[in-house]
Protein backbone atom coordinates (compact mmCIF):
# COMPACT_ATOMS: atom_id res chain seq x y z
CA UNK A 1 0.00 0.00 0.00
CA UNK A 2 1.89 3.01 -1.36
CA UNK A 3 1.96 6.25 0.98
CA UNK A 4 0.64 10.07 0.09
CA UNK A 5 2.57 10.40 -3.11
CA UNK A 6 3.43 14.22 -3.91
CA UNK A 7 4.56 15.09 -6.95
CA UNK A 8 6.64 16.94 -7.93
CA UNK A 9 8.91 16.98 -4.87
CA UNK A 10 11.07 20.43 -5.93
CA UNK A 11 9.21 22.88 -8.44
CA UNK A 12 10.76 26.01 -9.77
CA UNK A 13 9.00 29.03 -11.03
CA UNK A 14 8.96 32.08 -12.14
CA UNK A 15 7.91 34.97 -10.15
CA UNK A 16 4.27 35.00 -12.01
CA UNK A 17 4.13 31.71 -13.22
CA UNK A 18 1.39 29.20 -12.15
CA UNK A 19 2.49 26.19 -9.73
CA UNK A 20 0.09 23.25 -9.63
CA UNK A 21 0.72 20.66 -6.76
CA UNK A 22 -0.63 17.07 -7.31
CA UNK A 23 -1.57 15.21 -4.34
CA UNK A 24 -2.58 11.27 -4.30
CA UNK A 25 -3.74 10.12 -1.08
CA UNK A 26 -3.11 6.64 0.39
CA UNK A 27 -5.41 3.88 -1.35
CA UNK A 28 -9.02 4.54 0.56
CA UNK A 29 -8.82 7.29 2.50
CA UNK A 30 -11.25 9.80 0.96
CA UNK A 31 -9.53 13.14 2.74
CA UNK A 32 -6.81 15.46 2.06
CA UNK A 33 -5.32 18.23 3.76
CA UNK A 34 -2.90 20.63 2.27
CA UNK A 35 -0.09 22.63 5.02
CA UNK A 36 2.18 24.61 3.93
CA UNK A 37 5.93 25.09 5.82
CA UNK A 38 7.89 28.14 5.69
CA UNK A 39 11.60 27.91 6.38
CA UNK A 40 12.18 27.75 9.91
CA UNK A 41 8.30 27.48 10.69
CA UNK A 42 5.84 24.63 11.58
CA UNK A 43 3.41 23.77 9.20
CA UNK A 44 0.64 25.88 8.91
CA UNK A 45 -2.86 24.44 8.16
CA UNK A 46 -4.33 25.64 4.49
CA UNK A 47 -7.51 23.69 3.28
CA UNK A 48 -9.30 20.54 3.99
CA UNK A 49 -10.83 18.20 1.49
CA UNK A 50 -13.11 15.17 0.38
CA UNK A 51 -13.73 13.58 -2.75
CA UNK A 52 -15.11 17.25 -4.97
CA UNK A 53 -16.04 18.71 -1.89
CA UNK A 54 -14.30 21.61 -0.14
CA UNK A 55 -14.65 21.46 3.77
CA UNK A 56 -12.45 24.02 5.56
CA UNK A 57 -10.46 26.26 3.09
CA UNK A 58 -9.76 28.73 6.43
CA UNK A 59 -6.22 28.59 6.27
CA UNK A 60 -5.87 29.81 2.38
CA UNK A 61 -5.02 33.03 1.13
CA UNK A 62 -7.85 34.67 -0.18
CA UNK A 63 -6.55 35.37 -3.39
CA UNK A 64 -4.23 33.26 -6.03
CA UNK A 65 -4.42 30.10 -4.46
CA UNK A 66 -6.86 27.27 -5.19
CA UNK A 67 -7.12 24.08 -4.37
CA UNK A 68 -9.61 20.83 -5.64
CA UNK A 69 -10.08 17.01 -5.43
CA UNK A 70 -11.70 15.76 -7.54
CA UNK A 71 -13.94 12.31 -8.16
CA UNK A 72 -11.39 11.14 -9.90
CA UNK A 73 -7.05 11.71 -9.75
CA UNK A 74 -5.14 13.34 -7.50
CA UNK A 75 -5.78 16.53 -5.15
CA UNK A 76 -3.93 19.69 -7.03
CA UNK A 77 -3.17 23.07 -5.33
CA UNK A 78 -2.82 25.65 -7.21
CA UNK A 79 -0.82 28.72 -6.96
CA UNK A 80 -1.35 31.71 -9.65
CA UNK A 81 0.82 34.17 -10.46
CA UNK A 82 3.79 33.18 -7.82
CA UNK A 83 5.59 35.31 -6.09
CA UNK A 84 9.12 35.22 -3.99
CA UNK A 85 6.75 34.75 -0.42
CA UNK A 86 4.96 31.74 -1.87
CA UNK A 87 8.56 29.91 -1.49
CA UNK A 88 8.12 27.12 0.72
CA UNK A 89 7.11 23.15 1.19
CA UNK A 90 4.11 22.22 0.53
CA UNK A 91 2.64 18.85 2.64
CA UNK A 92 -0.58 16.47 1.65
CA UNK A 93 -1.46 14.43 4.18
CA UNK A 94 -4.49 11.85 3.82
CA UNK A 95 -6.65 10.17 6.49
CA UNK A 96 -9.10 7.81 5.63
CA UNK A 97 -12.59 9.38 6.65
CA UNK A 98 -14.04 12.13 9.42
CA UNK A 99 -11.95 14.29 11.34
CA UNK A 100 -8.49 14.50 11.88
CA UNK A 101 -9.51 13.49 15.50
CA UNK A 102 -7.77 11.32 18.10
CA UNK A 103 -8.83 8.40 16.26
CA UNK A 104 -8.02 9.22 12.90
CA UNK A 105 -4.19 9.30 11.97
CA UNK A 106 -3.19 11.80 9.34
CA UNK A 107 -0.31 10.42 6.90
CA UNK A 108 1.84 12.55 5.44
CA UNK A 109 3.84 12.96 2.02
CA UNK A 110 7.44 13.37 1.23
CA UNK A 111 5.99 17.06 0.30
CA UNK A 112 6.64 19.97 -2.76
CA UNK A 113 9.36 22.35 -2.34
CA UNK A 114 8.81 25.38 -4.30
CA UNK A 115 10.93 27.86 -5.14
CA UNK A 116 9.87 31.20 -6.96
CA UNK A 117 12.88 33.10 -8.62
CA UNK B 1 -8.91 28.58 20.05
CA UNK B 2 -6.20 25.78 20.42
CA UNK B 3 -2.51 26.19 20.29
CA UNK B 4 1.25 24.61 21.21
CA UNK B 5 3.95 26.06 22.45
CA UNK B 6 7.81 24.11 21.65
CA UNK B 7 9.46 25.75 24.77
CA UNK B 8 13.13 24.93 23.17
CA UNK B 9 13.98 26.16 19.12
CA UNK B 10 16.73 23.75 19.61
CA UNK B 11 17.82 21.01 21.90
CA UNK B 12 21.04 18.98 21.51
CA UNK B 13 22.15 15.95 23.07
CA UNK B 14 25.19 13.34 23.32
CA UNK B 15 24.43 9.98 22.28
CA UNK B 16 23.22 7.70 25.10
CA UNK B 17 21.82 10.48 27.27
CA UNK B 18 18.16 10.82 27.47
CA UNK B 19 15.94 13.06 25.49
CA UNK B 20 13.36 15.96 26.66
CA UNK B 21 11.23 18.01 23.88
CA UNK B 22 8.45 20.16 25.77
CA UNK B 23 5.53 21.22 24.52
CA UNK B 24 3.17 23.07 26.09
CA UNK B 25 -0.91 23.66 24.64
CA UNK B 26 -4.10 25.33 24.97
CA UNK B 27 -7.33 24.44 24.08
CA UNK B 28 -10.78 25.51 24.51
CA UNK B 29 -11.95 21.62 24.34
CA UNK B 30 -10.14 18.41 24.91
CA UNK B 31 -7.42 18.12 22.91
CA UNK B 32 -5.78 15.04 20.87
CA UNK B 33 -2.15 15.16 21.16
CA UNK B 34 0.29 14.17 18.60
CA UNK B 35 4.43 14.16 18.18
CA UNK B 36 5.67 13.96 14.77
CA UNK B 37 9.29 13.41 13.51
CA UNK B 38 10.31 15.23 10.53
CA UNK B 39 13.98 14.40 8.80
CA UNK B 40 15.68 16.31 6.84
CA UNK B 41 13.90 16.93 3.41
CA UNK B 42 11.39 14.05 4.50
CA UNK B 43 7.79 13.66 5.08
CA UNK B 44 6.06 14.06 8.66
CA UNK B 45 5.79 10.54 10.61
CA UNK B 46 3.87 10.18 13.25
CA UNK B 47 5.28 9.21 16.81
CA UNK B 48 2.99 8.82 19.43
CA UNK B 49 -0.64 10.13 19.90
CA UNK B 50 -2.74 11.16 23.08
CA UNK B 51 -6.43 9.17 22.76
CA UNK B 52 -6.55 9.98 26.53
CA UNK B 53 -6.77 6.18 27.46
CA UNK B 54 -3.47 6.26 29.09
CA UNK B 55 -1.74 9.86 30.50
CA UNK B 56 1.81 8.11 29.67
CA UNK B 57 1.35 6.89 25.52
CA UNK B 58 4.36 5.13 24.03
CA UNK B 59 5.40 5.93 20.50
CA UNK B 60 8.04 3.60 17.82
CA UNK B 61 11.42 4.12 18.57
CA UNK B 62 11.70 4.12 21.92
CA UNK B 63 9.72 7.60 22.67
CA UNK B 64 7.34 8.33 25.21
CA UNK B 65 5.11 11.25 26.42
CA UNK B 66 3.03 12.47 29.41
CA UNK B 67 0.05 14.37 29.00
CA UNK B 68 -0.54 16.26 32.18
CA UNK B 69 -3.64 18.26 32.22
CA UNK B 70 -2.93 20.67 35.24
CA UNK B 71 0.09 21.38 33.39
CA UNK B 72 -1.21 21.56 30.24
CA UNK B 73 1.86 19.62 29.41
CA UNK B 74 2.84 16.81 26.68
CA UNK B 75 6.45 16.53 26.54
CA UNK B 76 8.48 13.86 24.63
CA UNK B 77 10.86 11.85 25.90
CA UNK B 78 13.32 8.95 25.28
CA UNK B 79 15.56 7.47 27.98
CA UNK B 80 18.66 7.07 25.30
CA UNK B 81 19.22 9.20 22.24
CA UNK B 82 20.70 7.46 19.40
CA UNK B 83 22.93 9.34 16.37
CA UNK B 84 19.09 8.42 14.17
CA UNK B 85 17.15 10.80 16.46
CA UNK B 86 18.72 13.49 14.88
CA UNK B 87 15.76 15.59 13.39
CA UNK B 88 13.15 18.14 13.56
CA UNK B 89 10.24 17.07 16.05
CA UNK B 90 6.23 18.76 15.98
CA UNK B 91 3.85 18.86 18.63
CA UNK B 92 0.14 19.17 17.07
CA UNK B 93 -3.10 19.78 18.50
CA UNK B 94 -6.20 19.39 17.30
CA UNK B 95 -9.41 19.60 19.69
CA UNK B 96 -11.98 17.00 19.10
CA UNK B 97 -13.80 17.46 16.18
CA UNK B 98 -11.86 19.94 14.67
CA UNK B 99 -10.80 18.48 11.64
CA UNK B 100 -6.99 20.13 11.14
CA UNK B 101 -3.81 19.87 13.13
CA UNK B 102 -2.37 22.80 14.67
CA UNK B 103 1.68 22.29 15.11
CA UNK B 104 3.92 23.91 17.08
CA UNK B 105 7.47 26.02 15.34
CA UNK B 106 9.08 22.64 15.93
CA UNK B 107 12.06 21.86 17.65
CA UNK B 108 15.09 20.36 16.11
CA UNK B 109 17.15 17.63 18.12
CA UNK B 110 20.70 17.15 17.24
CA UNK B 111 22.55 14.06 19.25
CA UNK B 112 26.68 14.63 19.36
CA UNK B 113 28.40 11.44 19.30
Amino acid sequence: NAGVMQNPRHLVRRRGQEARLRCSPMKGHSHVYWYRQLPEEGLKFMVYLQKENIIDESGMPKERFSAEFPKEGPSILRIQQVVRGDSAAYFCASSPGGAQTKNTEAFFGQGTRLTVV
Amino acid sequence: AQSVTQLDSHVSVSEGTPVLLRCNYSSSYSPSLFWYVQHPNKGLQLLLKYTSAATLVKGINGFEAEFKKSETSFHLTKPSAHMSDAAEYFCVVTPTGRRALTFGSGTRLQVQP
